[in-house]
């Protein structure tokens, strides 16, 4: 079946370093990828994509990686900020025009 | 000058009772959705409406049943509430095939 998994539920990076987030997915064909960020009482909130077509895009201080042939994804936040604290969800769309998301990765920027 | 809204932010209300909550978008995408998120934060779809017509209608009790007035209202209706249903119901909206916005949630308890 399709599933999407991130392999840590949690992760503490100080404040300036950079943070990797990874995502795992099942099924080669997926086309359409993206983050979020949902911060406490929030909606999860659009932060970058990727189409399949694509290895590598990068937004402002996030990047996004697409390794298909391992089909792995990762978002890198550069010089995080207490700011960027939340739960980050991958979502992948496997072509039947519905997202699929991930269990979610709590990033806890340390001051 | 909200993009997607929901109304109401909290409801609480009793076993067997019937509520509803709207959503309206004012971005003028084509296609809105319901989704629910656990205690755990998974969040999964449950419905996907493009230009009024249902596209999307996962394994979902019949007790939920969605509307869509307009493309820039998904509306959902639940009957008979259940404990089970205590979750957060976001709704979104996006361009078919595109990154989807989501709406603030709505935190319904069931006692």
């Amino acid at each position: 079946g399709e599933s999407v998994g991130l392999h840590l539920p949690t992760l503490s990076v100080q404040e300036g370093d950079n943070s990797i987030i990874n995502c795992a997915y099942s099924n080669s064909a997926s086309d359409y990828f993206i983050w979020y960020k949902q911060e406490s009482g929030k909606g999860p909130q659009f932060i970058i994509d990727i189409r399949s077509n694509m290895d590598k895009r990068q937004g402002q201080r996030v990047t996004v990686l697409l390794n298909k042939t391992v089909k792995h994804l990762s978002l890198q936040i550069a010089a995080t900020q207490p700011g960027d604290s939340a739960v980050y969800f991958c979502a992948v769309d496997f072509g039947n025009e519905k997202l699929t998301f991930g269990t979610g990765t709590r990033l806890t920027i340390i001051p | 000058d909200t993009a997607v809204s929901q109304t109401p932010k909290y409801l609480v209300t009793q076993m067997g009772n019937d509520k509803s909550i709207k959503c309206e978008q004012n971005l003028g995408h084509d296609t809105m959705y319901w989704y629910k998120q656990d205690s755990k934060k998974f969040l999964k779809i449950m419905f996907s409406y493009n230009n009024k017509e249902l596209i999307i209608n996962e394994t979902v009790p019949n007790r939920f049943s969605p509307k869509s007035p307009d493309k820039a209202h998904l509306n959902l209706h639940i009957n008979s509430l259940e404990l089970g249903d205590s979750a957060v119901y976001f709704c979104a909206s996006s361009h078919r095939g595109y990154e989807q916005y989501f709406g603030p949630g709505t935190r319904l308890t069931v006692t």
